[in-house]
């Protein structure tokens, strides 16, 4: 499978971020798996935003939650990532990544939640 | 949660043995711990998911191990590709949280 992040690569202050996770080589209506946004600023830590499963339930970061919406599109194999009122706190490299929820092991199913697949991310800057 | 990892910069050299630890502040479960490698300008990759599984292509000096707050990543020889930065992560009553990093320099 392959993530690919689009999307400004500029956005101003207090205007909305919007980014579009294209998945290829797999499909996001598959239940075995979360659709995650993980973002990077510079020089920092990850930081997890959010993901959204194929049915539409979401979860999002306790710290970014008032501000954040995820959506996730069947049709077209796409989820996306809206960031509200953003400051240049905002600014980081942008990455959309599946998460396996479980794996089929010795006859049962267990449940282990990592990272597998990640896009190449994408730098958003927030400045006027 | 809260995951801190330990030490913060690791200096090392080629061929040594390299520990880094991950530290929850309450019991987790082991089974939702994954460590990660990044490297500069690259996203990361899974390096061990249920604390001590090698994800596919991983060679066997990485090993992990773990249980209930303290979890370790162990790296036997130290190549030159190894020096990076390494996370773990943890996913617990939907949530998943990283640690802050722990820098592996030569």
């Amino acid at each position: 499978v392959q993530l690919q992040e689009s999307g400004p690569g500029l956005v101003n202050p207090s205007e909305t971020l919007s980014l579009t996770c294209t998945v290829s080589g797999g499909t996001v209506s598959i239940g075995s798996y979360y659709w995650n946004w993980i973002r990077q600023s510079p020089g920092k830590g990850l930081e997890w935003i959010g993901y959204v499963y194929f049915d539409g339930r979401t979860s999002y970061s306790p710290s970014l939650k008032s501000r954040v919406t995820m959506s996730v599109d069947t049709s077209t194999n796409q989820f996306s990532l809206h960031l509200t009122s953003v400051t240049a706190a905002d600014t980081a490299v942008y990455y959309c990544v599946r998460q396996v929820l479980y794996d089929y092991v010795g006859g049962d199913y267990r449940y282990f939640y990592y990272f597998d697949s990640w896009g190449q991310g994408t730098l958003v800057t927030v400045s006027s | 949660i809260v995951l801190t990892q330990s030490p913060g910069t690791l200096s090392l050299s080629p061929g040594e043995r390299a520990t880094l630890s991950c530290r929850a502040s309450r019991n987790v479960d082991s089974s939702h711990l994954a460590w990660y490698q990044q490297k500069p300008g690259q996203a990361p990759r899974l390096l061990i998911y249920s604390s001590s599984t090698r994800a596919p292509g991983i060679p066997d000096r990485f090993s992990a191990s773990g249980s209930g707050t303290g979890f370790t990543l162990t790296i036997s020889r130290l190549e030159p590709e190894d020096f990076a930065i390494y996370y773990c992560q943890l996913f617990d009553t939907s949530v998943n949280t990283f640690g802050q990093g722990t820098k592996l320099e030569i």
